[in-house]
């Protein structure tokens, strides 16, 4: 069982749609944070969110920290070719250790 | 200033061989954590060296093992390898280990075990 569950598992949507992707715990975490990583590459971080009912936008992304700090949601505004990849949601547990979801394979049609 | 640097890309081995797995992290990181990625498990944390001291395990076998030396760089090792252990393997390094510290990853070492 995964300490945090994502879902959708793989999404396929055409150029200009709006997305959202939820990532979910029965855990409290201090923090959590979103990476997309691209095939042959490693993970890059796009954002961490720290308080409860935090809300962060990176350009046509927006990340928002449930108020229980247990739950994370990316939403996407008008999806681009360049959004494919792989999106993982991850949280530290003792000290330096990551856990992540499984991820939710983006996948924007032209 | 370059990223963490991870040899060799690609690696191919049977099974009962040992393989050893490089990381050189960006300069000043003094964190190196190891990650396992499969298709199956998705990311999992293998362990964290700080300053040439092993600070964190994941659930892995003994066969997994690593080590950091004086200058941070990282080697991890697989033992007698099953054909279980094919995954990609990533590093990622850090300043430090506080809360929320910002994990910048390798491309990663791609195993196959035959």
């Amino acid at each position: 069982t995964q300490l945090l569950e994502q879902s959708p598992q793989f999404l396929s949507i055409q150029e200009g749609e709006n997305l959202t992707v939820y990532c979910n715990s029965s855990s409290v975490f201090s923090s959590l944070q979103w990476y997309r990583q691209e095939p042959g590459e490693g993970p890059v971080l796009l954002v961490t969110v720290v308080t409860g009912g935090e809300v962060k936008k990176l350009k046509r992304l927006t990340f928002q920290f449930g108020d229980a700090r247990k739950d994370s949601s990316l939403h996407i505004t008008a999806a681009q070719p360049g959004d494919t990849g792989l999106y993982l949601c991850a949280g530290f547990v003792y000290g330096n250790k990551l856990v992540f979801g499984a991820g939710t394979i983006l996948r924007v049609k032209s | 200033k370059a990223g963490v640097t991870q040899t060799p890309r690609y690696l191919i081995k049977t099974r009962g061989q040992q393989v050893t797995l490089s990381c050189s992290p960006i300069s000043g990181h003094r964190s190196v954590s190891w990650y396992q990625q499969t298709p199956g498990q998705g990311l999992q944390f293998l362990f964290e060296y700080f300053s040439e001291t092993q600070r964190n395990k994941g659930n892995f076998p003994g066969r997994f093992s690593g080590r950091q030396f004086s200058n941070s760089r990282s080697e991890m090792n697989v033992s007698t390898l099953e054909l279980g252990d094919s995954a990609l393997y990533l590093c990622a390094s850090s300043l430090n280990t506080a809360t929320n510290e910002k994990l910048f990853f390798g491309s990663g070492t791609q195993l196959s075990v035959l």
